[in-house]
């Protein structure tokens, strides 16, 4: 059974980062992309890129490409995210979602890890 | 970039009834659309994907169709588990979500 496991919530201050993580169970993360999904209330979901574990590659929506990282490590089996220069616009819960076949849709979701970006 | 946009933003239903939701494309997705249930607090679930494929374990009562640029999410008999917030979502061309639609009860 495919599961991602996303880290716990996080508190950060204005300026600062933060690292998020999404361990996967149930296949090996080399075998499909892994992709990052932003959640805010007003703003709905939003789609931040994704990452092939198997080299490396990346792609980032284009307003999200100075803000996030995204990285994988195939020995723990689990996808990263960094985000930087954080602001209360980036207060939101973080998704990672694998999809059914690298380019299509997202049946397998993480839980979610809450970031709370406040002074 | 493709946008998406979905209609109307908020609909008001009653139980039992038959409710349909609209998504619509800036330009030809190929078909290439998913529809997801998002409940307060939890993480998104597809319901259904390449325009009229129902997930495994999705009820019966949700159903898709479209093409083109338009699509549409119908719930033939709404119950009260399925108030929610619905996205759809295009994989043709990058990934971009639709602002959702809120299912509420009347």
């Amino acid at each position: 059974e495919v599961q991602l496991q996303q880290s716990g919530p996080e508190l950060r201050r204005p300026g600062s980062s933060v690292k998020l993580s999404c361990k996967a169970s149930g296949y090996n993360i080399t075998d499909n992309l892994m992709h990052w999904v932003r959640y805010r209330p007003e703003h709905g979901l939003e789609w931040i890129g994704w990452i092939d574990p198997e080299d490396g590659k990346t792609k980032y929506v284009q307003k999200f490409q100075t803000k996030a990282t995204l990285t994988a490590d195939t020995s723990s089996n689990a996808a990263y995210m960094q985000l930087s220069s954080l602001t209360s616009e980036d207060t939101a819960t973080y998704f990672c979602a694998r999809p059914y076949n690298r380019y299509m849709w997202f049946p397998y979701w993480g839980q979610g890890t809450l970031v709370t970006v406040s002074s | 970039d493709i946008q998406m946009t979905q209609s109307p933003s908020l609909l008001s239903a009653s139980v039992g009834d038959r409710v349909t939701l609209s998504c619509t494309a800036s330009r030809n997705i190929y078909n290439s659309l998913a529809w997801y249930q998002q409940k307060l607090g939890e993480a998104p679930k597809l319901l259904i994907y390449a325009v009229n494929s129902l997930q495994t374990g999705v009820p019966s009562r949700f159903s898709g169709s479209g093409s083109g640029t338009d699509y549409t999410l119908t719930i033939s008999s709404l119950q009260p588990e399925d108030v929610a917030t619905y996205f759809c979502q295009k994989y043709y061309s990058g990934y971009t979500f639709g602002p959702g639609t809120k299912v509420e009860l009347k």
